[in-house]
């Protein structure tokens, strides 16, 4: 078990409506990345945050956005929810992003299942 | 987009044997991962190769790298039923902890 959690663990839209799913990250962890994961795929990066800052993002359209908070914990909001957003999400904190390669080693939440309808 | 390819993947054996998986990548890494993942649920992290190297031992799990290639394997050697669940590879294309996962493979160990 991580020190990772997350939660609603399951959650039913419909389409168009807006979500927030949030993520705590483990203790001594000031990043946190955020990834997409459809039913029979790998995860895909939605973006990482890394002190309160956006560190970089993936192919997702704007209205997938997010925060950080001065505690480390995060929030993933999702506007005008599509069918195609029905995925598993994951949240994964780390070290600060560095020269240190075992930094790159996430550390990842249970998820939250959305499923739009 | 993902950024490889792995193979096979689904694979079925009993347990005792060993498993290899091989994980294909596109562009240059800093370091590549493995996770395991259950029904699911959260991933979670096996082991890391760094791009210089060639290969590294964990336990049971003996990993590969090839740069020249682009590819990786993970061999899990004395498989046990509680090895059953999905293995993914993931890229590091830089230091900064994005990571980029292959579509995974699904390993059934037999009782």
């Amino acid at each position: 078990e991580t020190g990772v959690t997350q939660s609603p663990t399951h959650l039913i839209k419909t389409r168009g409506q807006q979500v927030t799913l949030r993520c705590s990250s483990q203790s001594g962890h000031n990043t946190v990345s955020w990834y997409q994961q459809a039913l029979g795929q790998g995860p895909q990066f939605i973006f990482q945050y890394y002190r309160e800052e956006e560190n970089g993002r993936g192919n997702f359209p704007p209205r997938f956005s997010g925060l950080q908070f001065p505690n480390y914990s995060s929030e993933l909001n999702v506007n005008a929810l599509e069918l195609d957003d029905s995925a598993l999400y994951l949240c994964a904190s780390s070290l600060s992003p560095g020269t240190r390669v075992a930094k790159n080693i996430q550390y990842f939440g249970a998820g939250t299942r959305l499923s739009v309808l | 987009s993902q950024q490889g390819e792995e193979d096979p993947q689904a694979l079925s054996i009993q347990e005792g044997e060993n498993a290899t998986m091989n994980c294909s990548y596109k562009t240059s890494i800093n370091n590549l991962q493995w996770y395991r993942q259950n029904s699911g649920r959260g991933l979670v992290h096996l082991i890391l190769i760094r791009s210089n190297e060639r290969e590294k031992h964990s336990g049971r799990l003996r990993v590969t790298l090839d740069t020249s290639k682009k590819s990786s394997s993970l061999l899990i050697t004395a498989s046990r039923a509680a090895d059953t669940a999905s293995y993914f590879c993931a890229t590091a294309p830089s230091n900064t902890g994005k990571l980029i996962f292959g579509q995974g493979t699904t390993l059934q160990v037999k009782p």
